[in-house]
């Protein structure tokens, strides 16, 4: 089974930290993603990535980055945390285009 | 940009089938998801269907896609208190920029 594992399941932190957030996928996968989800938004796509060092925008891009060095693994920088940016952020991996998107469990991100 | 709507709410009894509803705007949609949600967890992919079918099914569930109007169901057969969830469409044009989602269906059981 793929496996898509996120750092931590629950992260609080302060105004203006930068703020780490962790993405490993077991299966070779070509393209990673992370979305964040709001109530009654649904999941909006932050960034994402085709592959090794690549990166894309998403839809909601400001006030992240991304940083993809291993093809397995797929960071999420919140350069400085503010409490807009609390939320439910979720990674997923994608064996090629057009293919199941595979999820981690998400990391619930409360900035106070 | 591409759009995907789902009623916010469902709230059918158990045993009674349930239907998801969900359209999209893009044309170019190739293919089609829907996915689970349960309380405090990851998204999981219940089915899928290709844009050049209308019907697919599997075991409980049976998803329709009505490509000219732009409309994909999901029915959930003997509604259980085990499907209770947020149910997420999502399109995809088969490029690697991810998968659209819509802001997903909360399906409330009644006993």
């Amino acid at each position: 089974d793929v496996k898509v594992t996120q750092s931590s399941r629950y992260l609080v932190k302060r105004t203006g930290e930068k703020v780490f957030l962790e993405c490993v996928q077991d299966m070779d996968h070509e393209n990673m993603f992370w979305y964040r989800q709001d109530p009654g938004l649904g999941l909006r796509l932050i960034y994402f990535s085709y592959d090794v060092k690549m990166k894309e925008k998403g839809d909601i891009p400001e006030g992240y980055s991304v940083s993809r060095e291993k093809k397995e693994r797929f960071s999420l920088i919140l350069e400085s945390a503010s409490t807009n940016q609390t939320s439910m952020y979720l990674c997923a991996s994608q064996v090629g285009a057009g293919a199941e998107a595979f999820f981690g469990q998400g990391t619930r991100l409360t900035v106070v | 940009g591409e759009d995907v709507e789902q009623s916010l709410f469902l709230s059918v009894r158990e045993g009674d089938s349930s239907v998801i509803n969900c359209t999209y705007t893009d044309s170019s949609s190739t293919y089609l998801y829907w996915y689970k949600q349960e309380p405090g967890a990851g998204l999981q992919l219940l089915t899928y269907i290709f844009s050049n079918m209308d019907m697919k099914q599997d075991q409980r569930l049976t998803v329709l896609l009505n490509k000219k109007d732009k409309h994909l169901s999901l029915r959930i057969a003997d509604t259980q208190t085990g499907d209770s969830a947020i149910y997420f469409c999502a399109e995809s044009e088969g490029g690697a920029d991810g998968l659209t989602f819509g802001k997903g269906t909360h399906l409330i059981i009644q006993p």
